[in-house]
């Protein structure tokens, strides 16, 4: 069965703009939750979705939000984008809590 | 969640056996212990999850004393292909609090000819 779907792969903004990331899980999987990883400080849980809801969320700030769709696509916007932003962003499935399934990320780079 | 320890890299040769020895002394009673495994610019992929004693699938084996308070992980006759940052994390399913996975920083493993 296909895997986790991430679009786009690659993209590049400028400081200020914002970004709308996508995310398409396992047909079947409810949770979706989103990571940041960065060189310096590693993969960090962002926020957790399931059936539309959010059920976890880290300690970023505001400007970092997410939903999910009643097909459990989710999508995460950042705004106001900052330096910092350039990461790894990736999003994994699961069936509920257990094994997750990640994506192949999509890279931001903010100049 | 309990915090994990493990070496920040590890050297191996083509055909030999990696151990990677993870610490979580503050586990939980119902924490189980997961392992990750992450290539390049994808995202981790998981490997192995145990509760005690011992776990074995087509890809690695996990070691747990009794204690609980550390873990190995055991990649037999590892290739080039198994070059990739191992994580280990410690979790607790089954719970209403949704999954949030707590990565350290991984070990990486660098496997040479």
């Amino acid at each position: 069965k296909a895997g986790v779907t991430q679009t786009p792969r690659y993209l590049i903004k400028t400081r200020g703009q914002q970004v709308t990331l996508s995310c398409s899980p396992i047909s079947g999987h409810r949770s979706v939750s989103w990571y940041q990883q960065t060189p310096g400080q590693g993969l960090q849980f962002l926020f957790e979705y399931f059936s539309e809801t959010q059920r976890n969320k880290g300690n970023f700030p505001g400007r970092f939000s997410g939903r999910q769709f009643s097909n459990s696509r989710s999508e995460m916007n950042v705004s106001t984008l900052e330096l910092g932003d350039s990461a790894l962003y990736l999003c994994a499935s699961s069936l509920d809590i257990g094994e997750l399934f990640f994506g192949e990320g999509s890279r931001l780079t903010v100049l | 969640l309990a915090k994990t320890t493990q070496p920040i890299s590890m050297d191996s040769y083509e055909g030999q056996e990696v151990n990677i020895t993870c610490s979580h002394n503050n586990i939980a009673t119902n924490d189980y212990i997961t392992w990750y495994q992450q290539f390049p610019s994808q995202g981790p992929r998981f490997i192995i999850q145990g509760y005690k004693t011992k776990v074995t699938n087509e890809v690695a084996s996990l070691f747990i004393p009794a204690d609980r308070k550390s873990s190995t992980l055991s990649l037999p006759r590892v290739s080039l292909s198994d070059t990739a940052v191992y994580y280990c994390l410690v979790v607790l399913p089954f719970n209403n609090a949704g999954n949030m996975l707590t990565f350290g920083g991984g070990t990486r493993l660098m496997v040479k000819p």
